[in-house]
Parts: C-alpha cells; sequence; structure tokens
C-alpha cells in the first residue's frame, strides 16, 4: 500500500526563522516519484518540486531546499529565512510508476508570523 | 499561459439535488484527474482520463459520482442526488503527456456545501 504521512499538523514561526516540514511515504516500489505542493488560502496547489526515486541528491531552489533520504523514506522541505508569504498549506505527495494517482500526505499548515 | 480553471467556485445544493462541475485544463495537456479535499485533509483520487478515455475511476465513492470528458479537453464531475456527506472541494488537475509521473497542475477547486 502506499502512503504519505505528514506528522506535524500546524507550525508556527517567526518571520526570518527557518523551518523544515516532514514527509515521511510507504511504497514498495523500486519506481516512484515525490513532489511537494504548497495550498495558499486561495486554495489552488502550486507545484514546488518533483523528485524521482533514482535521484537522492538534495535540491536548493532559492530559500527552499529538499532532503531525500531513500534510507528513511523521508522527503523532507526546508525554507530559510521565512516569510510571510510562505504561510500555506504544504502538501507531500506520492506517486507511483505506471499508476495516475498521487497519494497525498494530509499536510502541514505552516504559519509565519511578522 | 491560462493554468487550470474550474467553475463555479463556490456551489451550495441542497441535500438530493444534482450538481455539476466543470473544468477546463491546460490546453493540449492529455491527462486530467479529479480528486475531493475534505476540510483539513489532503485530496483523495476520484479519477483519470487521457484524453477522452476515462481509464480510472477507482476512488469515485459511490455510483452517484459521474465523469465525463467527451472531447479530451473539458470534464464534467457530476454528483447526483447530493449527500452532506459530499461536501468537500472539488480539485481538477492536467498534466502534459500521458506519463503516470508527469506533474499535475491543479486548479482553484469547487467548494461544494451540501445542505
Amino acid at each position: 500500500a502506499q502512503k504519505v504521512t505528514q506528522a506535524q499538523t500546524e507550525i508556527s514561526v517567526v518571520e526570518k526563522e527557518d523551518v523544515t516540514l516532514d514527509c515521511v511515504y510507504e511504497t514498495r516500489d523500486t519506481t516512484y516519484y515525490l513532489f511537494w505542493y504548497k495550498q495558499p488560502p486561495s486554495g489552488e496547489l502550486v507545484f514546488l518540486i518533483r523528485r524521482n526515486s533514482f535521484d537522492e541528491q538534495n535540491e536548493i531552489s532559492g530559500r527552499y531546499s529538499w532532503n531525500f533520504q531513500k534510507s528513511t523514506s523521508s522527503f523532507n522541505f526546508t525554507i530559510t529565512a521565512s516569510q510571510v508569504v510562505d504561510s500555506a498549506v504544504y502538501f507531500c505527495a506520492l506517486t507511483r510508476y505506471n499508476f495516475n494517482k498521487f497519494y497525498f500526505g494530509s499536510g502541514t499548515k505552516l504559519n509565519v508570523k511578522p | 499561459g491560462a493554468g487550470v480553471s474550474q467553475s463555479p467556485r463556490y456551489k451550495v445544493a441542497k441535500r438530493g439535488q444534482d450538481v455539476a462541475l466543470r473544468c477546463d485544463p491546460i490546453s493540449g495537456h492529455v491527462s486530467l484527474f479529479w480528486y475531493q479535499q475534505a476540510l483539513g485533509q489532503g485530496p483523495e483520487f476520484l479519477t483519470y482520463f487521457q484524453n477522452e478515455a476515462q481509464l480510472d475511476k477507482s476512488g469515485l465513492p459511490s455510483d452517484r459520482f459521474f465523469a465525463e470528458r467527451p472531447e479530451g479537453s473539458v470534464s464534467t464531475l457530476k454528483i447526483q442526488r447530493t449527500q452532506q456527506e459530499d461536501s468537500a472541494v472539488y480539485l481538477c488537475a492536467s498534466s502534459l503527456r500521458e506519463t503516470s509521473t508527469d506533474t499535475q497542475y491543479f486548479g482553484p477547486g469547487t467548494r461544494l456545501t451540501v445542505l
């Protein structure tokens, strides 16, 4: 069975703090893809990153970075120097090769206070 | 370019009414997905289209739910005899290719409230 767990329901930080959002996944497949999406209050899911199971290199994009560790089945997301505009619900998702559905976690709500 | 659009953005229905939710995917996108998102939860897969073919409807919760994409572009999700438990945000997503692991781009959703 496929499953994505985001154990942190809600996190509050003060602007400029660093924050890490955890994502743990379960799958027996060897080929799979992981995603992070941001859902601001407007409701639209915004794509952040896509990573396949064979690429364990960490990735940095501006203030965002992702740490993929197959050994612990985790794909964590760090925001450096958080800003108020980062306030949103963040979802981690898993999809299997040759299957068409995404499996989403329950999301982590991030509150960044000025 | 235009993203995925959905209409209406909000829908209030009385229990027992039928509703139709529309999705306009990104032009040229082969794949189209519908998800249901309950309050405080992640999206749950409902169904998948590749062009006009509905290849997976395993997530549809009951036979009251029906989706179509007759010309391979616009899609409609229809819910018959709505129940209170159908209240949720219905999200539509599209992806460029038929590849299962392609990035999905989401619309803003339709918030359905069944009274």
